[in-house]
């Protein structure tokens, strides 16, 4: 069973603070691995990728990646009232990709 | 502009149809795939596509057929046998590299109700 495991929420945080998202994943030969952000009754829309251990940063996101406790993780800083949807952690180990159950994030003005 | 299109968007049944979903793509990427989305949980994987006239069943392929004649294209028909058809249904497709950078893209999606 490929699991990919996230807390479920809701993440409430206040405006301008740090969000931090977190996500486990079971196989071990997965190389690839994705947040998608959902806005309520939209579909996912990619807001990073990465594939080696450390950090990536892309703007006020930054993804983390630490392949031997198997564990990748989101920090969205300075978050603002737009960043309120549930963000999904999907996992790519062969020819499937396979997501976590998305965690909700409220950010409060 | 380069992307995946999916239609209708909004589409009800009746019980005892069949009902077909389309999804196209331009991002000349070789794999598509269909999700189940039902409210409060994650996606679902129906079938997946990784070249041209070959599909693989995902973990919910019961009661639901695909075809994938061109390359651009991977219809979804949701049969009278999918007892509990109502979700939000998502295409997504990439570009099937094993390893490596491949990233998956969705299209808007379908919402499916039966009546």
């Amino acid at each position: 069973q490929k699991e990919v495991e996230q807390n479920s929420g809701p993440l409430s945080v206040p405006e301008g603070a740090i969000a931090s998202l977190n996500c486990t994943y079971s196989d071990r030969g997965s190389q690839s691995f994705f947040w998608y952000r959902q806005y309520s009754g939209k579909s996912p829309e990619l807001i990073m990728s990465i594939y080696s251990n450390g950090d990536k940063e892309d703007g006020r996101f930054t993804a983390q990646l630490n392949k031997a406790s198997q564990y990748v993780s989101l920090l969205i800083r300075d978050s603002q009232p737009s960043d309120s949807a549930t963000y999904l952690c999907a996992v790519k180990p062969g020819n499937q990709f396979y997501f976590g159950t998305g965690t909700s994030l409220t950010v409060i003005p | 502009d380069g992307g995946i299109t999916q239609s209708p968007k909004y589409l009800f049944r009746k019980e005892g149809q069949n009902v077909t979903l389309s999804c196209e793509q331009n991002l000349n990427h070789d794999a598509m795939y269909w999700y189940r989305q039902d409210p409060g949980q994650g996606l679902r994987l129906i079938y997946y596509s990784q070249i041209v006239n070959d599909f693989q069943k995902g973990d919910i392929a019961e009661g639901y057929s695909v075809s994938r004649e061109k390359k651009e294209s991977f219809p979804l028909t949701v049969t009278s046998a999918q007892k509990n058809p109502t979700a939000f249904y998502l295409c997504a497709s990439s570009m099937a590299w094993r390893g490596g950078t491949d990233t998956q893209y969705f299209g808007p999606g379908t919402r499916l109700t039966v009546l």
